[in-house]
């Protein structure tokens, strides 16, 4: 079966710096989606970015990127130039190709401090 | 990006009642939907599958009886917590994928429901 693990509970960095949320899954699977979410207090699920399993390149959108490393299971989340509307639960999510359930980690609680 | 509709977004109920949340995904079909339960500060624990035109596929540990799910339209599924009790008061959220092909899920606002 597989998961995903996301070992730092809670973060909080100052403003404008750059700070690198922690994500390891586990899968048998050679093909895959890598997602993370973005929970601001409103309490509504945003993507934040996708990684599919087969594209070596990390995927970028503007001022987040990943990590990603195939090999060691491990998809990290750097967000640059941190801004307080960064303020939120960070998911990290896998899903399958063919099965439509998605698999989310315990989350990061990420603070911006002004 | 695809929209999903989730009404109501907050909702109180008196225990023993049912409650109805609606799941709409407002311009795109889905064949599937899911719910999920989200209690404080902790992830969105998947409850069930919702499938269009045939029966919900539910996890292990979720009353069947107690979270009706129906999904009688492409654009529509609607959970319904029968007999709410207080330990029912949670965060529920929907979501739907497009089509095949599409690779992302897109999820409702949630709905808090509290059991009185």
């Amino acid at each position: 079966a597989q998961t995903v693990t996301q070992s730092q509970p809670e973060m909080s960095v100052q403003e404008a710096e750059t700070v690198t949320l922690s994500c390891t899954y586990d899968t048998s699977e050679n093909n895959y989606y890598l997602f993370w979410y973005k929970q601001p207090p409103s309490r509504q699920m945003i993507l934040v970015i996708r990684q599919e399993a087969y594209k070596q390149q990390n995927a970028t959108e503007n001022r987040f990127s990943v990590n990603f490393q195939k090999a060691a299971k491990s998809f990290s989340l750097k967000i640059s130039d941190s801004q307080l509307g960064d303020t939120a639960m960070y998911f990290c999510a896998f899903r399958r190709p063919n099965d439509d359930k998605i698999i989310f980690g315990k989350g990061t609680r990420l603070h911006i401090l002004p | 990006g695809a929209v999903v509709s989730q009404h109501p977004s907050r909702v109180i109920c008196k225990s023993g009642t049912s409650v109805k949340i609606e799941c709409r995904s407002l311009d795109f079909q889905a064949t599937t939907m899911f719910w999920y339960r989200q209690f404080p500060k902790k992830s969105l624990m998947l409850m069930a599958t919702s499938n269009e035109g045939s029966k919900a596929t539910y996890e292990q540990g979720v009353e069947k009886d107690k979270f009706l799910i129906n999904h009688a339209s492409l654009t529509l599924s609607t959970l319904t917590v029968t007999s709410a009790h207080p330990e029912d008061s949670s965060f529920y959220i929907c979501s739907a994928r497009p089509g095949q092909g599409g690779t992302e899920a897109f999820f409702g606002q949630g709905t808090r429901l509290t059991v009185v």
